[in-house]
């Protein structure tokens, strides 16, 4: 199952809004309403931002938000912040009954 | 508060085996599929292995399926990872992760390094 995949990176100014896309196949993000969104920081365990699709885990900031059409899954990030300053990663449940992570993002807060 | 702590990692030769741990707690144990995945230094998250609450399923990513053996034992609350044939790019830090609804994994563990090498 190859990876999903994501843009190497993605800058913004503090303040602005930014986007994540998160590419895959009929096969898993196009297949089933599972996307997962995972924030990590060096050396740090992943963090769950988002689940199927759109919802957040209790005590993540509504400035994260996800979206899905088709086969391409989004994580937006609104009024970017310093500490938002991490790698991102996407997940999806694929019809193999497996799962697969997106190559990742690294973002950076200009 | 939810707790998962991997164990077991270290250096070994390819071809050898080795048995990780995840010691759970803070949540029923017994109610939870548990996942392992894992980071090759420096580099991205890949999904290795999901058990589901019961343990009657178990899926596997190609990469490590036929080597690699999921269990878990709700007496002790801990999930095992039984990486049979190791090859050098098993290198990596292995993460346990509680699964979410049968579709994400909410809480994680800090990981624990596996090297092989010769």
């Amino acid at each position: 199952q190859p990876a999903l995949t994501q843009p190497a990176s993605v800058s913004g100014s503090p303040g602005q809004s930014i986007n994540i896309s998160c590419s895959g196949t009929s096969s898993d993000i196009g297949a089933y309403k599972y996307v997962s969104w995972y924030q990590q920081n060096p050396g740090k365990a992943p963090e769950l931002l988002i689940y199927e699709v759109t919802k957040r885990p209790s005590g993540i900031s509504y400035r994260f938000s996800g979206s899905k059409s088709v086969n391409t899954a989004s994580l937006t990030i609104s009024g970017l912040q310093p500490e938002d300053e991490a790698d991102y990663y996407c997940s999806s449940y694929t019809k193999s009954r497996t799962f697969v992570f997106g190559t990742g993002t690294k973002v950076t807060a200009l | 508060q939810v707790q998962v702590v991997e164990s077991g990692g270290g250096v070994v030769q390819p071809g050898r085996s080795l048995r990780l741990s995840c010691a759970a707690s803070g949540f029923i144990f017994s109610s939870y599929g548990m996942h392992w995945v894992r980071q090759a230094p420096g580099k991205g998250l890949e999904w290795v292995a999901v058990i589901s609450y019961d343990g009657s399923e178990k899926y596997y990513a190609d990469s490590v399926r036929g080597r690699f053996t999921i269990s878990r034992d709700d007496s002790k609350s801990t999930v095992y990872l039984q990486m049979n044939s190791l090859r050098v790019e098993d290198t990596a830090v292995y993460h346990c992760a509680r699964d979410l609804y049968g579709f994400s994994s909410d809480y994680w563990g800090q990981g624990t390094l596996v090297s092989v090498s010769s």
